[in-house]
């Protein structure tokens, strides 16, 4: 029983298309997150959702929008792709937030689904 | 703001040992080290939150120094299951989590 699954696992589509990432997690968690891997391998954060509420927000372009339906569901929307877009993008989720932000000490530990690795032609 | 880690790769044989290091210029509130393993998610491996501890299960353990701006992760008597690309992330009080740039450890048999 996958605790993260995101789907799909490959995508690969031409430049200017629009393409969907979707990540569901089982644990109970209430934070999610979508991180980009590039071929350097550097892990950055792209956004993150406590409770279905944007909290991270990081300078990603406006061509990608998250959209999280409930705490356990949050997907990935991204428009008019471009070369720069091919990476592999990570949902996460984490029992809350970190940072001291959140109730818990250290409940930010973070669970990443398999990855979805996108090509743009 | 990015911790540094080094050696940014380091290529062992079964059985020596390996230490990667992640520092920050500012205190940390907490310290974590990720694995992954090529093509793979990255696996969380351990969190350090207190200035002076260490901490370990079977042949890999990490310490984090008392200013709370270092952390070590010490991998003994390495296996071929150790190959693959290690992150610390660190947190700064109140700001978002953030991951280093890895370091890709290959141990040869």
């Amino acid at each position: 029983d996958t605790a993260v699954s995101q789907t799909p696992k490959y995508l690969v589509t031409q430049m200017g298309n629009d393409k969907s990432i979707k990540c569901e997690q089982n644990l109970g968690h209430d934070t999610m997150y979508w991180y980009k891997q590039d071929s350097k391998k550097f892990l950055k954060i792209m956004f993150s959702y406590n409770n279905k509420e944007l909290i991270i927000n990081e300078t990603v372009p406006n061509r990608f929008s998250p959209k999280s339906p409930d705490k356990a569901h949050l997907n990935l929307h991204i428009n008019s792709l471009e070369l720069g877009d091919s990476a592999v993008y990570f949902c996460a989720s984490s029992q809350d937030q970190g940072g001291g932000r959140g109730l818990l000490w250290g409940a930010n530990v973070l669970t990443f689904g398999a990855g979805s690795r996108l090509t743009v032609l | 703001q990015q911790p540094v880690q080094s050696p940014q790769a380091v290529i062992l044989r079964e059985g020596e040992d390996a230490v990667i290091n992640c520092s920050s210029s500012k205190a940390l509130y907490s310290v974590h080290w990720y694995r992954q393993k090529h093509g793979e998610a990255p696996i969380f491996l351990m969190i350090l939150l207190k200035g002076g501890e260490q901490k370990g299960h079977d042949k890999i353990s990490a310490s984090f120094n008392e200013k709370k701006q270092q952390s070590s992760l010490y991998l003994t008597a390495s296996q071929l299951s150790y190959s693959g690309t290690y992150f610390c992330g660190t947190e700064i009080y109140g700001q978002n989590f953030v991951f280093g740039p890895g370091t890709r450890l290959s141990v040869l048999p």
